[in-house]
């Protein structure tokens, strides 16, 4: 499967803390990006990073990408309540035509 | 407003039943998408359309059907052959035109519950 895998599977933080949640995937990609989903809606896409870009920022978010190991991180600074949902990577392989495979996904808890 | 609408939000169905989840987007994008999500887990692809009137199958695309008659519309059809049809169903759409792998903008979904 090309499918990314996210880890962890589950995250539980208090509120003002930073949330770190990593995205492996497998094949050579065009760019790898992160969608954000509450309960029961669809997707939100948050940032997206390409793959000759190594870090990239969108204000309290910030993206790694390592090609060399076929990893990203999301990392969220100073999380809030509101921030609690889903987070998934999804990456666009080279070669591949127009479509994203997405991960399993990591769900946030952020605790008042 | 811009955006992809999907409706109903909710649908249920009898067993051997045939039914259509609609999607919209008045985005004017080209590509558009469906995709399954099941508890706890990703999204798994079922059918996409890069331009109108062409659609391809997905990682999972047995027991459903699609149609690109018009640009702003990608209707689904799960099919009384889909062995285990409730799942929530989400569609999806991007500027498309390469192989870029676009920012996709999805709508709020469809729950299906087979009964």
């Amino acid at each position: 499967s090309q499918q990314g895998e996210e880890d962890p599977q589950a995250l539980s933080i208090q509120e003002g803390e930073n949330a770190t949640m990593n995205c492996s995937y497998k094949t050579s990609i065009n760019n790898l990006q992160w969608y954000r989903q509450n309960s029961g809606r669809g997707l939100v896409h948050l940032i997206l990073i390409r793959s000759n870009e190594r870090e990239k920022h969108s204000g309290r978010l910030r993206v790694t990408l390592d090609t060399s190991k076929k990893s990203s991180s999301l990392l969220i600074t100073a999380s809030r309540a509101a921030d609690t949902a889903s987070y998934f990577c999804a990456t666009s392989s080279v070669g591949g035509a127009n479509n994203l495979f997405f991960g399993t996904g990591t769900r946030l808890t952020v605790i008042p | 407003d811009g955006g992809i609408t999907q409706s109903p939000k909710y649908l249920f169905r009898k067993e051997g039943q045939n039914v259509t989840l609609s999607c919209e987007q008045n985005l004017n994008h080209d590509a558009m998408y469906w995709y399954r999500q099941d508890p706890g887990q990703g999204l798994r692809l079922i059918y996409y359309s890069q331009i109108v009137n062409d659609f391809q199958k997905g990682d999972i695309a047995e027991g459903y059907s699609v149609s690109r008659e018009k640009k702003e519309s990608f209707p689904l059809t799960v099919t009384s052959a889909q062995k285990n049809p409730t799942a929530f169903y989400l569609c999806a759409s991007s500027i498309g035109g390469g192989r870029a792998g676009n920012e996709q903008f999805f709508g709020p979904g469809t729950r299906l519950t087979v009964l």
